[in-house]
This record gives C-alpha cells, structure tokens and sequence, in this order.
C-alpha cells in the first residue's frame, strides 16, 4: 500500500533564507510526482509535475527533484519570501493518486 | 476564464439531509475528480470521472454518488448525510495522459460542509 510522508508538518524561517521540504513514498512505481501549494481557505495550485522518467523541475525560485528508486523527493525554495507562507502537499500518482498531509510553511519577515 | 468552479461554497446539513455539490470546469477537461480533505489526513480521493458519462470510484466512495452527465459538469451526492461526511471537499479537473493524473490537475476553492 503505497503510503506518502511530509516532514516536517510544519516549518517556519525567516525571510530570505533557502529551504527544502520533504516527501517520501513507499512504492516506487509510480507515473509521477506533483508539488501543490494550498493557501488557507483555497484550493489547491499545481507548482510542479515531474513525469516519473525526470530526475527534476524547475519553475522560478522552485526546483523539485525525484529520486523513484529511495521514494523522495524534495521540494527546494530559494530565497524564501513571505507570500511563499503557505502549506505545500505532494501526491504521487500510480493507481490511485496519494497526497501527503503536507507541511504548513510559514516566512517570517 | 473561471476554471474550476465548486458551489456552494459552504453548507450545514442535518444528520439524514441528502445535497448535491456542484463542480463546473470551462477548460474541456476530460478527467474530473472528487476528493476530501480532513485534518491531518491529506487529501482522499471519493469518486473520478475519466470523460462525460463515465465515473469510478476512488478510496473513499462509500456514502456518496456521482454524476457526469456533461463534460464540464461533475455532480457529488450525498444521500442522507452523517457527522463523518463533515469535511472540505474539493474538485479538480485534469487533461489525460498516460496515467490517471499525468497533467497538471486545476482545482476548485473548496465547499466546506459541517454536517450536525
């Protein structure tokens, strides 16, 4: 049974500093990996897809990475800015698309 | 350009009411979804739609049923209501590709539903 972990469940840093986030998985076979951010109140807003051939993705100040073969990836902030407070969740996709319960980021100025 | 839309946005039920939620998504998305976001749980994946008057369950369906009978419309039903169906629920539309979710997925602002 294909099980997804975020730590930590919550993260706060001041502003300006770069900061990794963390996803595992237990299956490794899957399709691919996507990075969403949920702001409170809202839905959720796709930041990064990563096909499961693809070692990593870059959109901005955000590059994920994905290593199938331990069962994680990471998703990598630079220079962090307040507006990035938010939680962030992955999901992998395979049969069935699994989220992680996320990890509640919150940059202090 | 709307995207995706959810109504209503929130609602309070007593326990054996039945409602419906509405999703509406003006993109052309083929794949439509229906899940439930409950505190530390992350999110759960209830009933999918793959094209118009095609669905499938999720991990999640019990107590729940579904309706997709234009493209851009995916319809949750709950039948008669229970304190445990109080949650966030959201949809999200997708275009296919080789898996389930290979694209991007766009999702609603949520309606949340406190069922007393």
């Amino acid at each position: 049974k294909q099980e997804v972990t975020q730590i930590p469940a919550a993260l706060s840093v001041p502003e300006g500093e770069n900061l990794v986030l963390n996803c595992s998985f237990t299956d490794s076979a899957i399709y691919n990996l996507q990075w969403f951010r949920q702001d409170p109140g809202k839905g959720l807003t796709s930041l990064l897809l990563i096909q499961s051939s693809q070692r990593e993705q870059t959109s901005g100040r955000l590059n994920a990475s994905l290593d199938k073969s331990s069962g994680r990836s990471t998703l990598y902030i630079a220079a962090s800015q307040p507006g990035d407070s938010a939680t962030y969740l992955c999901a992998v996709c395979a049969s069935k698309i699994i989220f992680g319960s996320g990890t509640r980021l919150s940059i202090r100025p | 350009n709307a995207g995706v839309t959810q109504t209503p946005k929130f609602r309070v039920l007593k326990t054996g009411q039945s409602m419906t939620l509405l999703c509406a998504q003006d993109m052309n998305h083929e794949y439509m979804y229906w899940y439930r976001q409950d505190p530390g749980m992350g999110l759960r994946l209830i009933h999918y739609s793959v094209g118009e008057g095609t669905t499938a369950k999720g991990e999640v369906p019990d107590g729940y049923n579904v309706s997709r009978l234009k493209k851009q419309n995916f319809l949750l039903g709950l039948e008669s209501a229970a304190p445990s169906q109080t949650s966030v629920y959201f949809c999200a539309s997708s275009t296919p590709g080789q898996g389930l979710w290979d694209t991007e997925a766009f999702f609603g602002q949520g309606t949340r539903l406190t069922v007393v």
